[in-house]
């Protein structure tokens, strides 16, 4: 059964610098989604993202977040100058197309850590 | 935009018993309830869902149930093994498709 994917599993990273966290969602699916999750928290929204575009944004997802579909695999969540709060864990999602969108399937999740 | 409620934020139950789990909304107009299943250090893994047109949904030993009126929708665990211990969500879309507002979580732990 496919699955979404996501590298790295955990990344390591200095409070300041830039991280891009990586994801291959379903290959038929058309909608886009980053979550994150702080340890032991519920899991917040980001951003969706359809046709190349963002559709919608939480007030988490502020001028040092982005999004890109560099290519037609993978989905990229870009932090500019990262945080001690960004510390999380970040989930990619993914769902198939209009008459389903609220489907939606996760991936494995990438460990931020912010030091 | 939604919010969404989570009770109890911890449930232990014997084995075989059933488990209740119950998530209120404040959007009227939200149409789709999801529940997803995390296992400790794993991805939320969605189990079951159900849509506004139908008051319950069934899989093997997992129901959901929808009270619209009320705003509430309810997961239903029956004959609970030791593999249905993990963290249980709810969550409910904004009025933006595929902007989902979680609850908070339930911890379920089942004792052999």
């Amino acid at each position: 059964e496919p699955e979404v994917t996501q590298t790295p599993s955990h990344q390591v990273t200095q409070m300041g610098q830039e991280v891009i966290l990586r994801c291959v969602p379903i290959s038929n699916h058309l909608y886009f989604y980053w979550y994150r999750q702080i340890l032991g928290q519920k899991v917040e929204f980001l951003v969706s993202f359809y046709n190349n575009e963002i559709s919608e944004k939480s007030e988490i997802f502020d001028d040092q977040f982005s999004v890109e579909r560099p290519d037609g695999s993978n989905f990229t969540l870009k932090i500019r100058s990262t945080k001690l709060e960004d510390s999380a864990m970040y989930f990619c999602a993914s769902s198939e197309d209009s008459s389903r969108p609220y489907e939606q399937y996760f991936g494995p999740g990438t460990r931020l850590t912010v030091t | 935009g939604e919010n969404v409620e989570q009770h109890p934020s911890t449930l232990s139950v014997q084995e075989g018993d059933s488990a209740v789990i119950k998530c209120t909304y404040s959007d009227s107009a939200s149409n789709y309830f999801p529940w997803y299943k995390q296992e400790l250090g794993k991805r939320p893994q969605l189990i079951i869902d159900i849509r506004s047109n139908v008051g319950e949904k069934k899989d093997q030993r997992i129901a959901v149930t929808l009270n619209k009126t009320a705003k509430h929708f309810s997961l239903h665990i029956t004959e609970t093994q030791p593999e249905d211990s993990a963290v249980y969500f709810c969550a409910a879309p904004t009025d933006s498709w595929g902007k989902f507002q979680f609850g908070a979580g339930t911890q379920v732990v089942v004792t052999p």
